[in-house]
C-alpha cells in the first residue's frame, strides 16, 4: 500500500473487554513501533518489532497489553480485560532501517473504554 | 536520547513565515534534532533532521546553532494547512530506535 493504514479507526469498547488493534505497515519495512497517545500529549513508545522479533516492550504499561507480528509484516495490539486509562489513540509506525531511519505513521486507531 | 524544550503554542500569519524554536541543551555529539509534525486526528509526520549543518528541503528549513544547544524549524510560507503540533526530538540517527515525543509547539496559522 501507499503508507501505513491502521483498523478500525475507532473502536469503543466496554470495561473489561479484549480488543485487537491492526496495523498493516508499509511492505518490505523491517522496523514497525506501537505507540500510545492520550488526549493533549505527544505519542509515547510502547512496542518495537525488527521483522517478526519484538526487541523491545519496556513502554508497554501492565500484562494485559501484548503485542506480535508473526510474519514480520501485519501486527496486532492486543489489550485485555481494558480500563478507562487505555483510552487513548493507538498509532502505528514503521521504517525501512536503512538511511535516516524516518518512521512513517498511521493515522491512528482511537479506543475509548467506557 | 536528550530532553527538548519548546514553547506551547505560537501563531502565524499565513504567507508569513513561522519560526518554531527548540532548545535542547544536553544533546549529544551524535544525536541529530529530528522534526516532526502532527496535523489533527492524523498520526506524525517526518519534516526534516539535520546534525550541525542548517538543512533545508521541499517542506522547511532547520537552523541549528553553532553550540547545537537549540535549533529553529523554518516554515517559509505558512498556509492554513500547516496548522498542527511540531514536535522537536533529538535522538541517535542509524539507529531503529523509537521517537521520543515531548508536548511539542501547536502552531496555528491564522487568515
Amino acid at each position: 500500500g501507499a503508507g501505513v493504514s491502521q483498523s478500525p479507526r475507532y473502536k469503543v469498547a466496554k470495561r473489561g473487554q479484549d480488543v485487537a488493534l491492526r496495523c498493516d505497515p508499509i511492505s518490505g519495512h523491517v522496523s514497525l513501533f506501537w505507540y500510545q497517545q492520550a488526549l493533549g500529549q505527544g505519542p509515547e513508545f510502547l512496542t518495537y518489532f525488527q521483522n517478526e522479533a519484538q526487541l523491545d516492550k519496556s513502554g508497554l504499561p501492565s500484562d494485559r497489553f501484548f503485542a506480535e507480528r508473526p510474519e514480520g509484516s501485519v501486527s496486532t495490539l492486543k489489550i485485555q480485560r481494558t480500563q478507562q486509562e487505555d483510552s487513548a489513540v493507538y498509532l502505528c509506525a514503521s521504517s525501512n532501517d536503512r538511511g535516516r531511519h524516518e518512521q512513517y505513521f498511521g493515522p491512528g486507531t482511537r479506543l475509548t473504554v467506557t | 536520547d536528550a530532553k527538548t524544550t519548546q514553547p506551547p503554542s505560537m501563531d502565524c500569519a499565513e504567507g508569513r513565515a513561522a519560526n518554531l524554536p527548540c532548545n535542547h541543551s544536553t544533546i549529544s555529539g551524535n544525536e541529530y534534532v529530528y522534526w516532526y509534525r502532527q496535523i489533527h486526528s492524523q498520526g506524525p509526520q517526518y519534516i526534516i533532521h539535520g546534525l550541525k549543518n542548517n538543512e533545508t528541503n521541499e517542506m522547511a528549513s532547520l537552523i541549528i546553532t553553532e553550540d547545537r544547544k537549540s535549533s529553529t524549524l523554518i516554515l517559509p510560507h505558512a498556509t492554513l494547512r500547516d496548522t498542527a503540533v511540531y514536535y522537536c526530538i533529538v535522538r541517535v540517527s542509524g539507529s531503529a530506535r523509537q521517537l521520543t515525543f515531548g508536548s511539542g509547539t501547536q502552531l496555528t496559522v491564522l487568515p
